[in-house]
């Protein structure tokens, strides 16, 4: 059975400092990998998403890379922004219609 | 504006009550579902629709039922026989074709609250 996981749990930087959210999947069998955001108290918003025959995405700030071989997604986020505090969720797909969710990493920017 | 729409946001249940929560898109999707997500926890599947007039149960389906009787639609009723219902709740749709990269729509959620 596919087990998502991520790591830190909790993450709390200074505004402007570049960081790294790790996701990590047992199953490499899956179709793409996405990342999500989401505020306290609201749905999801997808940020990336990654086809399993891609390594990398990029939109704006943000960028996502895939290693489907050892299991493992980085989400990059440049010069982070107050804003930028939420939870970022991994989720990956595979056969049928289900979607298989980390548990996200809570992140602070302080400004 | 096309997307899902949740309601209510939020809502409280008696004991022994079974409540109804809404889930609407128009994004002309064949696939929807809904996710349970307790605090500080990851997203669990419930139920998902891939098409009208079926659904399949996701991993903790016991308390809860679903229908798919129009595309747009796809209500959740949770039943006094799940023990904690007490949650936040989410339904999502994305299109039916896994190979086409497409991505799932998430409504706003609601909150169910025992009392």
């Amino acid at each position: 059975k596919q087990e998502v996981t991520q790591i830190p749990a909790a993450l709390s930087v200074p505004e402007g400092e570049n960081l790294v959210l790790n996701c990590s999947f047992t199953d490499s069998a899956i179709y793409n990998l996405q990342w999500f955001r989401q505020d306290p108290g609201k749905g999801l918003t997808s940020l990336l998403l990654i086809q399993s025959s891609q390594r990398e995405q990029t939109s704006g700030r943000l960028n996502a890379s895939l290693d489907k071989s050892s299991g493992r997604s980085t989400l990059y986020i440049a010069a982070s922004q107050p804003g930028d505090s939420a939870t970022y969720l991994c989720a990956v797909r595979q056969g049928g219609q289900n979607f298989v969710f980390g548990p996200g990493t809570r992140l602070s920017v302080l400004p | 504006d096309g997307g899902i729409t949740q309601s209510p946001k939020y809502l409280f249940r008696k004991e022994g009550q079974n409540v109804t929560l809404s889930c609407e898109q128009n994004l002309n999707h064949d696939a929807m579902y809904w996710y349970r997500q307790d605090p500080g926890q990851g997203l669990r599947l419930i139920y998902y629709s891939q098409i009208v007039n079926d659904f399949q149960k996701g991993d903790i389906a016991e308390g809860y039922s679903v229908s798919r009787e129009k595309k747009e639609s796809f209500p959740l009723t949770v039943t006094s026989a799940q023990k904690n219902p007490t949650a936040f709740y989410l339904c999502a749709s994305s299109t039916g074709q896994i190979h086409s990269g497409n991505t799932i729509y998430f409504g706003e959620g609601s909150w169910l609250t025992v009392v």
